[in-house]
């Protein structure tokens, strides 16, 4: 069946700009997950979904990030102002559910480099 | 808190020969573990997963990798390394709170490499 999958797969842009990236998860699964990697950071948690809802967003790096998800599929990350530190690789997973037990499937990223 | 810790940043092995790579987790609670796998320029793919079931864990292409609570440890090992092993492997624990229920944490990542 269908992967997780992302769009863009790569995004330039300038300084300042917004940018919006979107996740369509495996058909069936109501937890979403958005990670960022990066080399300085390696692998980073931003903010999940169970549902439409995200119960914690204390991972996201600045209020100039937010996400949303409708419909209990489709998310979308959005970086408002972006800055040079926001390049990196996002990637986003799907699950069952929000369980520890479960296995998160994941993207295949979308590369982002601010100009 | 949950962390991972990988033990090596690089390991190079001949092909033929066994893999051994060294994980230790701090986890609050009793946790998931996962071993995921990245090849160049591709996704993250699950090679195993542990969760409170049997001890050793059985993946796929021939890793396994064994849940050792004493010593906070969950290395992943391999009997014989092939050329098409080579990619960058994480450790993973399940959640960065107190329920799991949330993000996984990461490892810095381990990378392998195969001599021929």
């Amino acid at each position: 069946g269908a992967g997780v999958s992302q769009s863009p797969s790569n995004k330039v842009t300038e300084k300042g700009k917004d940018v919006e990236l979107r996740c369509d998860p495996i058909s069936g699964h109501t937890a979403l997950y958005w990670y960022r990697q990066s080399l300085g950071q390696g692998l980073e948690f931003l903010i999940y979904f169970q549902g439409n809802s995200a119960p914690d967003k204390s991972g996201l790096p600045s209020d100039r990030f937010s996400a949303e998800r409708t419909g209990g599929s489709v998310s979308t990350l959005t970086i408002q102002r972006t800055q040079q530190e926001d390049s990196a690789v996002y990637l986003c997973a799907s699950s069952l559910r929000a369980s520890k037990v479960e296995t998160q499937y994941f993207g295949p990223g979308t590369r982002l480099l601010v100009l | 808190a949950q962390s991972v810790t990988q033990l090596d940043s690089h390991v190079s092995v001949s092909e033929g020969t066994p893999v051994l790579l060294r994980c230790n987790y701090s986890s609050s609670y009793s946790p998931s573990l996962f071993w995921y796998v990245q090849h160049p320029n591709k996704g993250l793919q699950l090679l195993l997963k542990y969760t409170s079931a049997a001890t050793l864990v059985k993946g796929i292409n021939g890793f396994e990798a064994e849940f050792k609570k004493s010593e906070t440890s969950f290395h992943l090992t391999k009997p014989s390394a092939h050329m098409s092993d080579a990619a960058e492997y994480f450790c993973v624990v399940s959640g960065r709170s107190g329920g799991g229920a949330d993000g996984l944490t990461f490892g810095k990542g381990t990378h392998l490499i195969i001599q021929p």
